[in-house]
């Protein structure tokens, strides 16, 4: 089957650093994207990943394992605006499916 | 603002009714992807349609059909909806441009059933 897992919740302070990880399961693959939805809104495109390393922008960062089926986004110096849901999603290749998982939900705490 | 567009923005309506959702993709993008997010609950994708033929097919209900039209926007419908259809519905695009298949999220439809 075709799965992706991220943690459901997480907390942290004003100015620290924080890994939100991300593990996936895919017939194929094509490409590993992270996208930022505060509630109630649409998502916004973060990420995107498709070679094992790390990519870098900003204040956030990815990065991509393919033999481990692994990823994370990473989070500096966090403000208060952080606090979202954060989407992990594949893009699996010959199909053109895109699988999402469930989010993680940041919580940023003064 | 992604470009995106969709309406409305919000949708009451009964049990049994059928309704349409429409959706504008960016300038230029060939790409309209579908979306349902129930509360709580991960964005599930619907269909995908490229340049007027559908492309990909996630888990879409055979209550629900779409389509793009030669001008690339495109349209959701919902029929014999229930309650448990009330949810977010986004449309997305993209440009397909090399193999990065970044899509731009429109502002969503609030569907809700009663």
């Amino acid at each position: 089957g075709q799965n992706i897992d991220q943690p459901t919740e997480m907390t942290a302070t004003e100015g620290a650093i924080v890994q939100i990880n991300c593990t996936y399961q895919t017939s194929g693959f094509n490409g590993l994207f992270w996208y930022q939805q505060h509630a109630g809104e649409a998502p916004t495109f973060l990420s995107y990943n498709v070679l094992d390393g790390l990519e870098e922008k900003g204040r956030f960062s990815s990065f991509l394992s393919r033999s481990k089926g692994y990823s994370y986004l990473l989070l500096k110096e966090l403000q208060m605006k952080d606090s979202a849901s954060y989407l992990c999603a594949v893009s699996t290749s010959g199909t053109y499916k895109y699988i999402f998982g469930t989010g993680t939900r940041l919580k940023v705490l003064a | 603002d992604s470009g995106v567009t969709q309406t409305p923005k919000h949708l009451i309506t009964a049990t049994g009714q059928r309704v349409t959702l429409r959706c504008s993709p960016r300038s230029g993008d060939l790409s309209v992807y579908w979306y349902q997010q129930s509360l709580d609950q991960g964005l599930q994708f619907l269909i995908q349609y490229y340049n007027g033929e559908e492309r990909a097919k996630g888990n879409i209900l055979e209550r629900f059909s779409a389509q793009q039209f030669p001008d690339l926007h495109s349209e959701l419908n919902l029929s014999s909806l229930e309650l448990g259809d009330s949810a977010l519905y986004f449309c997305a695009s993209s440009a397909l441009r090399d193999r990065e298949e970044t899509q731009y999220f429109g502002p969503g439809t609030r569907l809700l059933v009663l």
